[in-house]
């Protein structure tokens, strides 16, 4: 898997989108861009995934750039409970399962 | 569907002891895997596996054994526990190894004395 790299953390207001942004430069052409959180020590939770295209759902939205080397995940109206660590993931069919978490970002959200 | 279950949730043992963590999966995923996770810290891979019979290690495999005899299960043995291995341990699985959407347990929180 591709290496990536996330700020520690972020604060963000509630109500307000929440943009958490994630560089995976040296990801290649078959590895995805997989985002998962995991609030307080619960079990990580997938968020959302894409390869090239912006994808969203009732979760998330992840924005890709053009050259894939960075990626955003944006919530739209973050909440408290959208408090959590975020890992950004590249991932690709050529590994044989290794999926790796980084540090992540802690998000922080305000009231 | 219960997912992916884990037992127990909390465990203490003394320094040598062993034990198994238990983790069972109801979704007939091809792939399993084991994680822990020290305060503070990401989660870092133990062991997993892509099918039945069929194990290989992760990041930080030592002290820590795993087989695979059916697609269900997938426990981890420790044979001689260590403070070392006080952490809080997650198994997820997926349905193949190319797609990453992993499913976790609640996680079992292990404190070896």
């Amino acid at each position: 898997d591709a290496k990536t790299t996330q700020p520690p953390s972020m604060d963000c207001a509630e109500g307000r989108a929440a943009n958490l942004p994630c560089n995976h430069s040296t990801i290649s052409g078959n590895e995805y861009v997989y985002w998962y959180r995991q609030i307080h020590s619960q079990g990580p939770q997938y968020i959302i995934h894409g390869l090239k295209n912006n994808e969203t759902n009732e979760m998330a939205s992840l924005i890709i750039t053009e050259d894939r080397k960075s990626s955003t995940l944006i919530l739209p109206h973050a909440t408290l409970r959208d408090t959590a660590v975020y890992y950004c993931i590249a991932h690709g069919s050529s590994n044989t399962g290794k999926l790796i978490f980084g540090q992540g970002t802690t998000l922080q959200v305000k009231p | 569907n219960a997912g992916v279950t884990q037992t127990p949730k909390f465990q203490v043992l003394k320094t040598g002891q062993s034990m198994t963590l238990q983790c069972a999966q109801d979704m007939n995923h091809e792939y399993m895997s084991w994680y822990r996770q020290d305060p503070g810290m990401g989660l870092r891979l133990i062991h997993y596996s892509v099918g039945a019979g069929i194990t290989d290690q992760g990041e930080v495999p030592n002290g820590y054994n795993v087989s695979r005899s059916t697609t269900e299960d997938f426990p981890l043995r420790l044979l001689s526990a260590a403070p070392s291995q006080t952490s809080v341990y997650f198994c997820a699985s997926s349905y193949s190894t190319d797609r990453g959407q992993l499913f976790f347990g609640s996680g079992t929180q292990l404190s070896v004395l």
